[in-house]
């Protein structure tokens, strides 16, 4: 079945540098990759998502980028913000199912 | 909008007894799903519900049952607790078709504690 591995589990970026967040996916039939955030004692949220036929997705500070061929996907977040901190999930879909990957807890250091 | 809501936020619990939480969706959502949290280990899907019929189940144990009435309300039940039951244990709604293929709107949770 499909596995979804996700890198690294922390990240600690000075205020104002940007973080960079990975997963890669098993199954090329996967074809709905988002990215939630969640903040502490609440739960998930969408931030970002692409879908496969599209390789770069663009929101203000944030962006997602999927490689096919590789089977990786990753999000990008510009100019971090004390806000920004918080538990990124990245997900694929395969046969209507979310598969996620373990969560990147963000830190963003003043 | 009211949100997604869950009930109760907080729970403790021990070995062997059982468990039901609670889940109201967003009004006019018809999908609910539910997910187990626990640390390191990311949300690991239980099953979901769409208009009172379970259309897809993760791989759990049958000790983890659901259901769905009529107004989209969902419950789950745990039996005979285990200590690895222990987990934030997260609903989520979509308003139709497949969960997965659409935006999910997660509530905060009900957190087990399994002593």
């Amino acid at each position: 079945g499909e596995n979804v591995e996700q890198h690294p589990s922390t990240l600690s970026v000075q205020e104002g540098d940007s973080a960079v967040i990975k997963c890669t996916y098993s199954d090329s039939a996967s074809n709905y990759f988002p990215w939630y955030k969640q903040e502490l004692g609440k739960g998930p949220q969408l931030i970002i998502d692409i879908r496969s036929n599209v390789g770069e997705k663009k929101d203000q500070r944030i962006a997602v980028t999927l490689n096919k061929t590789a089977k990786h996907f990753s999000l990008h977040i510009t100019e971090t913000q004390p806000e920004d901190s918080a538990v990124y999930f990245c997900a694929s879909l395969l046969n209507y199912q979310l598969i996620w990957g373990a969560g990147t807890k963000l830190i963003i250091k003043p | 909008k009211a949100g997604v809501t869950q009930t109760p936020r907080y729970l403790i619990k021990t070995r062997g007894q059982q468990v039901t939480l609670s889940c109201s969706p967003i009004s006019g959502h018809r999908s609910v799903s539910w997910y187990q949290q626990t640390p390191g280990q990311g949300l690991q899907f239980l099953f979901e519900y769409f208009s009172e019929t379970q259309r897809n189940k993760g791989n759990f144990p049958g000790r983890f049952s659901g259901r769905q009435f009529s107004n989209s309300r969902s419950e789950m039940n745990v039996s005979t607790l285990e200590l690895g039951d222990s987990a934030l244990y997260l609903c989520a709604s979509t308003p139709q078709g497949a969960a997965g293929a659409n935006v999910l709107t997660f509530g905060a949770g009900s957190r087990l504690t399994v002593l």
